[in-house]
């Protein structure tokens, strides 16, 4: 089945790790995103990224990295600068970045700091 | 002011009626709107576009009026599985695109 996948799906920090999710797709869209979830706010974008080898910041890209060596792949590393990275984090895409095309998600992250 | 604005709800209404969500945007150079559900701890899906002659699916109207800058969602004959948490999204330039914190429907038997 064509989709995006997320691992893991649940996920336990210490304090001062740096931690890694991890976010396939196989349908052959050009543009990746990463949002977080927080409970009563809005979907807020950390990183997107258009084509391979480019990414670019989003609203709330302080503490996180981002690398798009694949088409397919876009990996999230939340790393110990991220003050408050207890949330629900969920990777998408869309066939280009375009107004009109629709951005389809994975299944999310659920990232706890212990 | 939020760029989305909905409101939180919860809406709970009994199973067969019908119930209306509309969500205000403030950014006038928004190109186009999309309705999501969201299921308790699990990911956004896309419910429908929505243009601005309106669109139906089944039990489900979208509507978009650009001079109040609204949208709107109507869903009909309610039933327990509508359930969900609704988000709005406006997409403006290219890669602008903003969610609103969703509205909370409770349909009841």
């Amino acid at each position: 089945d064509g989709g995006i996948t997320q691992s893991p799906k649940y996920l336990f920090r210490k304090e001062g790790q740096n931690v890694t999710l991890s976010c396939e797709q196989n349908l052959n869209h050009d543009a990746m995103y990463w949002y977080r979830q927080d409970p009563g706010q809005g979907l807020r974008l950390i990183y997107y990224s258009q084509i391979v080898n480019d990414f670019q910041k989003g609203d709330i890209a302080e503490g996180y990295s981002v690398s798009r060596e694949k088409k397919e792949s876009f990996p999230l590393t939340v790393t110990s600068a991220q003050k408050n990275p207890t949330a629900f984090y969920l990777c998408a895409s869309s066939i280009g970045g375009g107004f009109g095309n629709t951005i389809y998600f994975g299944e999310g992250s659920w990232l706890t700091v212990v | 002011r939020k760029e989305v604005e909905q409101d939180p709800g919860p809406f709970n209404v009994p199973e067969g009626a019908t119930v209306a969500f509309n969500c205000t945007y403030s950014n006038s150079a928004s190109q186009s709107f999309f309705w999501y559900r969201q299921d308790c701890r699990k990911e956004p899906k896309l419910l429908m576009s929505v243009y601005s002659s309106g669109n139906e699916d089944g039990r489900f109207t979208a509507q978009l009026n650009r001079a109040s800058q609204y949208i709107s969602l109507l869903i009909r004959d309610s039933k327990l599985s509508d359930s969900a948490t609704y988000l709005c999204v406006a997409r403006g330039g290219y890669q602008k695109v903003t969610f609103g914190t969703g509205t909370k429907l409770q349909v009841i038997p």
